[in-house]
């Protein structure tokens, strides 16, 4: 089974900076690859799919980008509703995973 | 709007059984995927189970092959999941997904507010 690992596990940043988080496959997926974010107590909301495509509604700060097995979330300018963990999932064929997650604070 | 309302969580005891469901509304219900995907208290979000428009498709994750099994009902626009044999490690929050097409392949979207079940004695 392909297996999804984040990183970082978690970070904290100031609000106005530009975050990054890393999603790597074990094995190529090409770009079936969606992003996540649940806020604390809430329901998982889908940002990005397609590795690079926003889902409508959600602020252009966020953006996704990677193919293969190296896949990036990019907020280019941290806010406080931003906090939250972020999970990416690999979606091209079952067993459907998930990355264990990157909880994202301010600093 | 798409709405899912997952029921059917509770306390049960280890070796017992549970069926949760998820009633959908707001969509063709029989135009698209469903999936389960449970958190357990503090950790992250992890793929139960998923079922195409027509059943004809089905998956499970290797944690719980061959003790749950997933099923819809179209006519009623209704989800389930018949757990067998729960384990102390089942204990989660179940969320029902809808997916994006008729195949269990896809990002999901919208995502129910969870039915919690806890498995202890």
């Amino acid at each position: 089974d392909i297996q999804m690992t984040q990183s970082p596990s978690s970070l904290s940043a100031s609000v106005g900076d530009r975050v990054t988080i890393t999603c790597r496959a074990s094995q190529g997926i090409s770009n079936y690859l969606a992003w996540y974010q649940q806020k604390p107590g809430k329901v998982p909301k889908l940002l990005i799919y397609a590795a690079s495509t926003l889902q409508s509604g959600v602020p252009s700060r966020f953006s996704g980008s990677g193919s293969g097995t190296d896949f990036t979330l990019t907020i280019s300018s941290l806010q406080p509703e931003d906090v939250a963990t972020y999970y990416c999932q690999k979606y091209n064929s079952a067993p459907i995973t998930f990355g264990q997650g990157t909880r994202l604070e301010i600093k | 709007e798409v709405q899912l309302v997952e029921s059917g969580g509770g306390l049960v005891q280890p070796g017992r059984s549970l069926r949760l469901s998820c009633a959908a509304s707001g969509f063709t219900f029989d135009d698209y995927a469903m999936h389960w995907v449970r958190q357990a208290p503090g950790k992250g979000l992890e793929w139960v189970s998923g079922i195409s428009w027509n059943s004809g498709s089905i998956g499970y994750a290797d944690s719980v092959k061959g003790r749950f099994t997933i099923s819809r009902d179209n006519a009623k626009n209704s989800l389930y999941l018949q757990m067998n044999s729960l384990r102390a490690e089942d204990t989660a929050l179940y969320y029902c997904a809808k997916a994006i097409g008729p195949t269990v392949t896809g990002w999901f979207d919208p995502w129910g507010q969870g039915t919690l079940v806890t498995v202890s004695s």
